[in-house]
């Protein structure tokens, strides 16, 4: 089945700077790649996401990156702000499987 | 995106009984799925709910353990039974809408369990 990896499982930036969070998946068949931010004690918001035909895709101040042949992909956050701080999780879609695989997540904490 | 609600928001439970989550949707939704996300962890996977026949589980979970019942297109529910202080948990209803974009996924507001 997929496996999805993901780094750095912490991450502290000062505001204004960029953040980088890395993923890896396994099943070379996946196709969909979403990007979700969870909140202390909220349920986790579909914020950006990707398909296989795609190499980047931008929204605003995020932007993610899909690199087929290394099987990664990766989101980007310019000018970070507090309210960017979360948890950030990466999964990956497999059309065979029919469901999602999630990366263990990364603590994003934006400092002033 | 899809308006979804579950019950209870959370609830505090004696190990040995069972409790049982709804999902409900403001519509009617391809697939319904049901995960765990324990303190501090990712989210996994327990069974997609199936519109009119048995649920799919994933590798670590059974029907006896966690049965689900999908009766529609807009409801499920997930019963965690003989529960053990290790079922503490938040279980999150999970849709793809039918209406929506390909794959798009959506949470619910989850229900946290607290087993004594």
């Amino acid at each position: 089945g997929e496996n999805v990896e993901q780094h750095p499982s912490t991450l502290s930036v000062q505001e204004g700077d960029s953040a980088v969070i890395k993923c890896t998946y396994s099943d070379s068949a996946s196709n969909y790649f979403p990007w979700y931010k969870q909140e202390l004690g909220k349920r986790p918001q579909l914020i950006i996401d990707i398909r296989s035909n795609v190499g980047e895709k931008k929204d605003q101040r995020i932007a993610v990156t899909l690199n087929k042949t290394a099987k990664h992909f990766s989101l980007h956050i310019t000018e970070t702000q507090p309210e960017d701080s979360a948890v950030y999780f990466c999964a990956a879609y497999t059309g065979g499987g029919n469901k999602l695989t999630f990366g263990t997540g990364t603590q994003l904490k934006v400092e002033l | 995106s899809a308006v979804i609600s579950q019950k209870p928001s959370r609830d505090i439970c004696q190990r040995g009984t069972s409790l049982t989550i709804q999902c409900q949707v403001d519509s009617q939704v391809t697939m319904m799925f049901w995960y765990r996300q324990q303190p501090g962890q990712s989210l996994t996977l327990i069974a997609t709910a199936n519109q009119g026949s048995e649920a799919t589980y994933e590798s670590g979970f059974v029907i006896d353990k966690f049965p689900i019942s999908r009766p529609n297109l807009t409801f499920s529910t997930l019963t965690v039974s003989n529960m053990s202080p290790e079922d503490s948990s938040i279980y999150l209803c999970s849709v793809v809408a039918s209406s929506g974009v390909m794959n798009e996924q959506f949470f619910g507001p989850g229900t946290r369990l607290t087993v004594l």
